[in-house]
Parts: C-alpha cells; sequence; structure tokens
C-alpha cells in the first residue's frame, strides 16, 4: 500500500546526542515536510522540501537538519541544538503546486514519532 | 498574518449525540483554502475536507458536514450522530496562497465519545 514510514515510533535520547528520524514515502510525491506537535498545540514545520536535493527552513528550524537525497527520503536529524527536543515529530508529503482540480492539496502524514530526552 | 482559532479545547459526549466543532480564522489572504484533519490515536493526521475561499457551499459526506461562512471567517464541523470512533483530535488549518509550506494550524480539538 502507498503511505509514509517513519521510525522509529518511539525514541529516547540522552541529552547533548544527535538522533536521527527516518520517513519514508512511496507516493511518488515532490514535496516532503517535517512537523513538530506539542501537548495542546497545533502542528509547527520544521523543514520542507519540494525537489531533491533542496529544502528550505520552516518556522522553528533551529537546532535541526534534513537532507534530502533521494524523492522518497526526508530524514530530520534533531541536534544537541535544539533546546527542547521532547516532542511528536510528524513527517508528510503532498503533490507540488496549490490546490485546485484533482490536487486537493492534502498532506499525507506517517504515524509520527515520538522522541523523549532523558 | 493568518491564525486558526479552535476555541474548544476538548469536548465530550455521549454516543449518538450531534456535535459542532468551531474553527474561526484570520487571513490576509483573498485566495487561501480551509482544510479538516483527524487525528486518530495511532498518530498519523488523515485529510477530511478542503474548502477554496470562492466555495461557501455547505457539504456534506455521510455523517459530516461543514458550514463555512466567509462574513464570520468561520469553518465549523458537525459531526451528526456521533460515534466511538469519531473519537479523535481534529485540526481546522489555513493554507494561504502559497503552498502547503504556508499550513497554518489551529490548537486542535480533542473530541472524545462516550459509549
Amino acid at each position: 500500500d502507498g503511505g509514509i514510514t517513519q521510525s522509529p515510533k518511539y525514541l529516547f535520547r540522552k541529552e547533548g546526542q544527535n538522533v536521527t528520524l527516518s520517513c519514508e514515502q512511496n507516493l511518488n510525491h515532490d514535496a516532503m515536510y517535517w512537523y513538530r506537535q506539542d501537548p495542546g498545540q497545533g502542528l509547527r514545520l520544521i523543514y520542507y522540501s519540494q525537489i531533491v536535493n533542496d529544502f528550505q527552513k520552516g518556522d522553528i528550524a533551529e537546532g535541526y537538519s534534513v537532507s534530502r537525497e533521494k524523492k522518497e527520503s526526508f530524514p530530520l536529524t534533531v541536534t544537541s541544538a535544539q533546546k527542547n527536543p521532547t516532542a511528536f515529530y510528524l513527517c508528510a508529503s503532498s503533490k507540488l503546486g496549490l490546490a485546485g482540480g484533482t490536487n486537493t492539496g492534502e498532506l499525507f502524514f506517517g504515524e509520527g514519532s515520538r522522541l523523549t530526552v532523558l | 498574518a493568518q491564525k486558526v482559532t479552535q476555541a474548544q479545547t476538548e469536548i465530550s459526549v455521549v454516543e449518538k449525540e450531534d456535535v459542532t466543532l468551531d474553527c474561526v480564522y484570520e487571513t490576509r489572504d483573498t485566495t487561501y483554502y480551509l482544510f479538516w484533519y483527524k487525528q486518530p490515536p495511532s498518530g498519523e493526521l488523515v485529510f477530511l475536507i478542503r474548502r477554496n475561499s470562492f466555495d461557501e457551499q455547505n457539504e456534506i459526506s455521510g455523517r459530516y458536514s461543514w458550514n463555512f461562512q466567509k462574513s464570520t471567517s468561520s469553518f465549523n464541523f458537525t459531526i451528526t450522530a456521533s460515534q466511538v470512533v469519531d473519537s479523535a483530535v481534529y485540526f481546522c488549518v489555513h493554507q494561504g496562497g502559497q503552498g502547503a509550506q504556508k499550513l497554518v494550524f489551529g490548537q486542535g480539538t480533542r473530541l472524545t465519545i462516550n459509549p
């Protein structure tokens, strides 16, 4: 089945360590996104990529890094510079372009990765 | 700047009751889209509906209906005859005219349907 796969589902990290969250999609979507979700809050955009080898900072990029070497993959690294990394991280993908016609503009989400810093 | 407000943090109803989730937005865009997403306990967000700013026609899909009123900047979501499977967090989302990177999420409403 087509979809987005995130791993690991749960991750524990000690302070000062970098961790990498995996996101793979087989929907043939050009655009991919990383969001952070904190309790009682909406999603906030960390990074997004519209094409291989290119990505842009979102609203809360500090302390995070990404790469987009393949269309299917968009891993997120949470670095030790991120002051408050404990959160739920969601990866998403979409077709490029504005919503309209057959393009609903919807994002397809993975099931998320919950990162806890000990 | 765009802003989406879902004033109801949590709603709890008994099964078969009707329930309305409120969404109010602020925008300077003349063209924009509004979405509702459902986040079940499994974690992934599921797309429910998209509305563009030029289409104020209400929509019904089974037990779900949406009321878009541009005059009050609201895009409310009603579930009729609620079921336990409707329990989830629901997000109202605004997308500006520059693509998905301009998505603004509301804080979400946690809906609990009790048997």
